[in-house]
C-alpha cells in the first residue's frame, strides 16, 4: 500500500541525547514536511523539503535538523539544543509543494518523551 | 498573514444529532481551506477541501463545509453524528512559502465527543 511510514511510534530520550525520527514515503511525492503537535496548539511546521538535497526551516526549526538525501526519506533529528522536545511529531508529504489544489498526506506520528 | 481560529476547543453531541464545528479564517487573498480529522495517537486524514470552486464542499463520512467569504468562515457540519466521529478536527488554511509553494497553517483543533 502507498503511504507514509513513521518510526518508531513511541520514543524515549534522555536529557542531552540526540534522537532521529524516521519518515519514509512511497507515494513518489517531491515535497515532505515535519510538524510538531502540542496539546491545544495545533500543528507547527518544523522543516520542509520541496526537492532532494534541499530543505528549508519552518516556524520552529531551532533545536532540530533534517536531511533529504533520497526522495523517499526525510529523517528528523531532535538535538539536545531543543529545550522542550516532548511532543507528537508528524511527517507529511505532497505531490509537489502545496498549491491551491494539492493536499498533504500524513504519517501516523511518533510520540517523543524526554525521561 | 494567513491564520485560522477554531471557535470551540471542545464540542459534545449525542449520537444521531447534528454536528457543527466552527472555523474562521484570515487571509489576504482567496484561500485554500481544509478540514482534517485526527483519531487518538494517529496521523491526520483529509475530510474535505475548498479551492475556490463550489462554496459548499462535501467530504468523506457525511461531512460538509460551507465557505462564506462575507463571514470569513468555513464551518464543518454533519447532519447526524456517529460514535466513530469522536476525534479531533483541524481547520487549516494554505499560506505562501518561498518558491511559489504553500504551507499549511493549522487551527488549535476542536475535540468532538459523541455520547450514546
Amino acid at each position: 500500500d502507498g503511504g507514509i511510514t513513521q518510526s518508531p511510534k513511541y520514543l524515549f530520550r534522555k536529557e542531552g541525547q540526540n534522537v532521529t525520527l524516521s519518515c519514509e514515503q512511497n507515494l513518489n511525492h517531491d515535497a515532505m514536511y515535519w510538524y510538531r503537535q502540542d496539546p491545544g496548539q495545533g500543528l507547527r511546521l518544523i522543516y520542509y523539503s520541496q526537492i532532494v538535497n534541499d530543505f528549508q526551516k519552518g516556524d520552529i526549526a531551532e533545536g532540530y535538523s533534517v536531511s533529504r538525501e533520497k526522495k523517499e526519506s526525510f529523517p528528523l533529528t531532535v538535538t539536545s539544543a531543543q529545550k522542550n522536545p516532548t511532543a507528537f511529531y508528524l511527517c507529511a508529504s505532497s505531490i509537489l509543494g502545496l498549491s491551491m489544489n494539492t493536499e498533504a498526506f500524513f504519517g501516523q506520528g511518533t510520540r517523543l518523551t524526554v525521561v | 498573514a494567513q491564520s485560522v481560529t477554531q471557535l470551540d476547543s471542545h464540542v459534545s453531541v449525542s449520537e444521531g444529532t447534528p454536528v457543527l464545528l466552527r472555523c474562521n479564517y484570515s487571509s489576504s487573498y482567496s484561500p485554500s481551506l481544509f478540514w482534517y480529522v485526527q483519531h487518538p495517537n494517529k496521523g491526520l486524514q483529509l475530510l474535505l477541501k475548498y479551492t475556490s470552486a463550489a462554496t459548499l464542499v462535501k467530504g468523506i463520512n457525511g461531512f460538509e463545509a460551507e465557505f462564506k467569504k462575507s463571514e470569513t468562515s468555513f464551518h464543518l457540519t454533519k447532519p447526524s453524528a456517529h460514535m466513530s466521529d469522536a476525534a479531533e478536527y483541524f481547520c487549516v488554511v494554505s499560506s505562501p512559502l518561498s518558491g511559489g509553494y504553500n504551507k499549511l497553517i493549522f487551527g488549535a483543533g476542536t475535540r468532538l465527543a459523541v455520547h450514546p
